[in-house]
């Protein structure tokens, strides 16, 4: 039974640049979350994908975007990279949209921004 | 803000000694809540939730919860120098998590 999967799994790029991380949610899960987590800090909530639509958002400007697909799997978006945007992006998959239930995390994404 | 806090540590405990890991929590509507263990360069895991006022127990785990105090603990009985990792905390809906505490368990 295949876990969360993400790619990719290291990548650079510049300031301005643009990043599409990529997400499949573990078999039987709906629901995908994506979290940013600097070094030596918590998990930071990005926003929830279910049934395609964003349900939840946390406090991340308008260049954070996501897609959720018809097979639940997701996509973050990210525009106008800036250095802070550097960090491990982490993708977690559940069954209950409100998180009422257990997060999988996926392995991360890691971005460097130079 | 909905704000989540814990001791980010280090906190440091011989083997074979009680951890104890604390957390509180700004939102008094938060119903349900939840401790994810992280080892360097990994993803966390989740170890144990909690949804009721009192202990929960599952083998050398147990989470106390006291929704008055808006506090949530997880003791680790019989440390292990495997437990050394960060430990986060996270609270309901947005699953918004704390800084996490680094545990350091010496042999």
């Amino acid at each position: 039974d295949a876990g969360v999967t993400q790619s990719p799994t290291h990548l650079i790029k510049t300031r301005g640049q643009q990043v599409t991380l990529r997400c499949s949610p573990k078999s039987g899960h709906d629901t995908v979350s994506w979290y940013q987590q600097a070094l030596g800090q918590g998990p930071q909530f990005i926003f929830q994908y279910y049934e395609e639509e964003e349900r939840q958002r946390g406090n991340f400007p308008d260049r954070f975007s996501g897609h959720q697909f018809p097979n639940y799997s997701s996509e973050l978006n990210v525009n106008a990279l800036l250095l802070g945007d550097s960090a491990l992006y982490l993708c977690a998959s559940s069954l209950q949209v409100f998180n009422t239930g257990e997060l999988f995390f996926g392995d991360g994404s890691r971005l460097t921004v130079l | 803000q909905k704000e989540v806090e814990q001791n980010s540590g280090p906190l440091s405990v011989p083997e074979g000694a009680i951890a104890s890991l604390n957390c509180t929590y700004s939102d008094r509507g938060s119903q349900s809540f939840f401790w994810y263990r992280q080892y360097s360069g990994k993803s966390p895991e989740l170890i144990m939730f909690i949804y009721s006022n009192g202990d929960k127990e599952d083998g050398r785990f147990t989470a106390q919860l006291n929704k008055a105090s808006q506090y949530v603990s997880l003791l680790i009985r019989d440390s292990q120098p495997s437990d050394s990792a960060t430990y986060l905390c996270a609270v309901n809906n947005d699953m918004r998590f704390g800084a996490g505490t680094r545990l350091t368990v010496k042999p």
